[in-house]
């Protein structure tokens, strides 16, 4: 069974880069149709779509966010990774990552990880 | 501010139904197909509807999802105390080029 697992630091200072790494297991990252991506939800708040990532490197952003977001993938640990560059206090939440069948011209989340809470303070 | 609208609460008795909004435009709803996403508390968003009507193995067919024009909606009959959740709307955005999602409805079974 699919299981996707988030890490990474739970405090990040101001103006510094949030770094978060998700580990899939039960399936194959870069022999499979699927799109890797990261969502995250401010406390108390709704959903962010944060980005998307194919095996093959395509990437796709929230405008909003593109200036400061990378996406890549490790094929090779069946891994794919977050970075925020120059956070603030706006950018404390709980970030998902997750699977989806389609990008591109289509998204969808079906699996999760189990989130992880970010805080940006110093 | 969420590029989907969605109404921040519904609520209604046991036993009855319900249905949830979700609103766009052209560049999303209009021309791609909308998921729904049930979330309880402290816990991550599960998927209970994609490609605007399908449910996912294990979902319960009390859970129906349409779309007509701009507009999606979820339904859910025979309401339990267990569909007390949040429930997020989701779909592509063409001219964003990016996923975007509701404000979330908080649901309520009195």
């Amino acid at each position: 069974q699919l299981q996707l697992q988030e890490s990474g630091p739970g405090l990040v200072k101001p103006s510094e880069t949030l770094s978060l790494t998700c580990t899939v297991s039960g399936g194959s990252i870069g022999s499979s149709n699927y799109y890797w991506g990261w969502i995250r939800q401010p406390p108390g708040k709704g959903l962010e779509w944060i980005g998307s990532i194919f095996y093959s490197g395509t990437t796709y952003y929230n405008p909003s966010l593109k200036s400061r977001v990378t996406i890549s993938v490790d094929t090779s640990k069946n891994q794919f990774s977050l970075k925020l560059s120059s956070v603030t206090a706006a950018d404390t939440a709980v970030y998902y990552c997750a699977r989806s069948p389609c990008g591109g011209s289509c998204y969808r989340g079906d699996h999760w990880g189990q989130g992880t809470l970010v805080t940006v303070s110093s | 501010q969420s590029v989907l609208t969605q109404p921040p609460s519904v609520s209604a008795a046991p036993g009855q139904k319900v249905t949830i909004s979700c609103s766009g435009n052209s560049s999303n709803i209009g021309n791609n197909y909308v998921s729904w996403y049930q979330q309880l508390p402290g816990t991550a968003p599960k998927l209970f509807i994609y490609d605007n009507n399908k449910r996912p193995s294990g979902i319960p067919d009390r859970f129906s999802g349409s779309k007509s024009g701009t507009s999606a909606t979820l339904g859910i009959t025979g309401l339990q105390t267990g569909d007390e959740a949040d429930y997020y709307c989701g779909t592509w955005d063409s001219s964003l080029s990016a996923g975007v999602f509701g404000g979330g409805t908080k649901l309520t079974v009195l």
